[in-house]
């Protein structure tokens, strides 16, 4: 089992719709990150939380410490949302990855 | 634009040379990690460095290893490279170790044939 799980693996929206991505861990963290990569590799980061809820334009993360779960949401989704949604954990001397959620949203 | 830049973007050596990456962090930024990500996969940790020191490792073998620089520049260097090597090579920088937001360079990917 690994220690990052992310749900679903694959996701298909409609432009408009609400989306929620998974990400369970199963190991004591210092931080989770969120992370959105589009083709050709580029990584960019959109969140790291600790605690609570953190909100920036359509999205929001939340992370609840004592379930070891994590949601990144994303409201009113548009076609240029379409990436891969990638949860890490911060441990004190490395970083663990999930292995993505692959968003498409269609117009 | 994350400040974070990595050369060169795209590289082809052959089975059992010696390839070297660089990575410009962020001016200010202790901390630099780099991941390898094969195709179709998430990435996977290789090494983080702080202030010049190697500070956590992933089960990656000896013949990885890195160098951090007082000018916030690093370099991953990889011995006797195999075909599974193959793969987008990234880094990330950071102000501290574990709690800062982590900034991520576009790759190089690396193709050893």
């Amino acid at each position: 089992k690994n220690e990052v799980e992310q749900s679903p693996q694959n996701l298909t929206a409609q432009e408009g719709e609400f989306i929620t991505i998974n990400c369970s861990y199963s190991v004591g963290i210092s931080a989770l990150h969120w992370l959105q990569q589009h083709p050709g590799g580029g990584i960019v980061s959109l969140f790291m939380l600790s605690s609570g809820k953190k909100k920036h334009g359509r999205l929001i993360a939340t992370i609840n410490i004592q379930e070891k779960h994590s949601s990144l949401h994303i409201t009113a989704s548009h076609p240029r949302d379409s990436a891969v949604y990638i949860c890490a954990v911060s441990l004190t001397d490395k970083l663990i990855f999930g292995t993505g959620t692959r968003l498409q949203v269609f117009p | 634009e994350t400040g974070v830049t990595q050369s060169p973007t795209h590289l082809i050596k052959t089975r059992g040379q010696q390839v070297t990456l660089r990575c410009s962090s962020q001016s200010g930024h202790n901390t630099v990690s780099w991941y390898q990500q094969a195709l179709g996969q998430g990435p996977q940790f290789i090494f983080q460095y702080y202030r010049e020191e190697e500070n956590g490792r992933g089960n990656f073998p000896p013949r990885f290893s890195g160098l951090q620089f007082p000018n916030y520049s690093s370099e991953l260097n990889v011995n006797a490279l195999e075909l599974d090597d193959s793969a987008l090579y990234l880094c990330a920088s950071s102000l501290d170790r574990a709690n800062s937001p982590l900034h991520f360079g576009n790759g190089t990917r690396l193709t050893v044939t």
